[in-house]
């Protein structure tokens, strides 16, 4: 099965700053990546499909880029209300395997 | 709108049974794919398993396979889970969700307890 592997597990950033979270595949998924994010106590929610298409409602602050197996997920200013832990998945074939997540705080 | 509402969870011993449904509710239910997802207390998203728009195909996790069995009712617009042979392990919020194929909306979870 292919793995899906997220750096870091945490961060610290300052308000305004720029983020920067990568996911990484074991074996190439084109652009099957999506990017999740899950505020403390809430539900997950769709950010990114297709490793760059924003979901409907999501500010444009989030971008996603890469193919194969190499992804990445970047905030062009954090706001406090991104706090939350951030997830990859594939979803090209089962299992659509998640990465284990990146904790994002505010400095 | 979109609604996703998971029902049957609860407290179980190890080793019992208890099936999860979800309702579904503004979209045509027959025309998506479906999944479950689950989240263990403090950790993190863990898919578990999958069913085609028919049901005819199904696709679990190696941590679930052989003991949980998705289906569909289409005519009802609803998902299952039958999950058997629990363990302490499958304690979590188990999540239904839609697939647009990534998941664009889950419900609001129904929580698993395994234990004695």
């Amino acid at each position: 099965d292919i793995q899906m592997t997220q750096s870091p597990s945490s961060l610290s950033a300052s308000v305004g700053d720029r983020v920067t979270i990568t996911c990484r595949a074991s074996q190439g998924i084109s652009n099957y990546l999506a990017w999740y994010q899950q505020k403390p106590g809430k539900v997950p929610q769709l950010l990114i499909y297709a490793a760059s298409t924003l979901q409907s409602g999501v500010p444009s602050r989030f971008s996603g880029s890469g193919s194969g197996t190499d992804f990445t997920l970047t905030i062009s200013s954090l706001q406090p209300e991104d706090v939350a832990t951030y997830y990859c998945q594939k979803y090209n074939s089962a299992p659509r395997t998640f990465g284990q997540g990146t904790k994002v705080e505010i400095k | 709108e979109v609604q996703l509402l998971e029902s049957g969870g609860g407290l179980v011993q190890p080793g019992g049974s208890l099936r999860l449904s979800c309702a579904a509710s503004g979209f045509t239910f027959s025309n998506y794919a479906m999944s479950w997802v689950r989240q263990a207390p403090g950790k993190g998203l863990e898919w578990v398993s999958a069913i085609s728009t028919s049901g005819g195909a199904a696709y679990y996790a190696d941590s679930v396979k052989g003991r949980f069995t998705i289906s569909r009712d289409n005519s009802k617009n609803s998902l299952y889970l039958q999950m058997s042979s629990l363990r302490a392990e499958d304690t979590a919020i188990y999540y239904c969700t839609k697939n647009t194929p990534a998941q664009d909306y889950w419900g609001q979870g129904t929580v698993v307890t395994v234990s004695s």
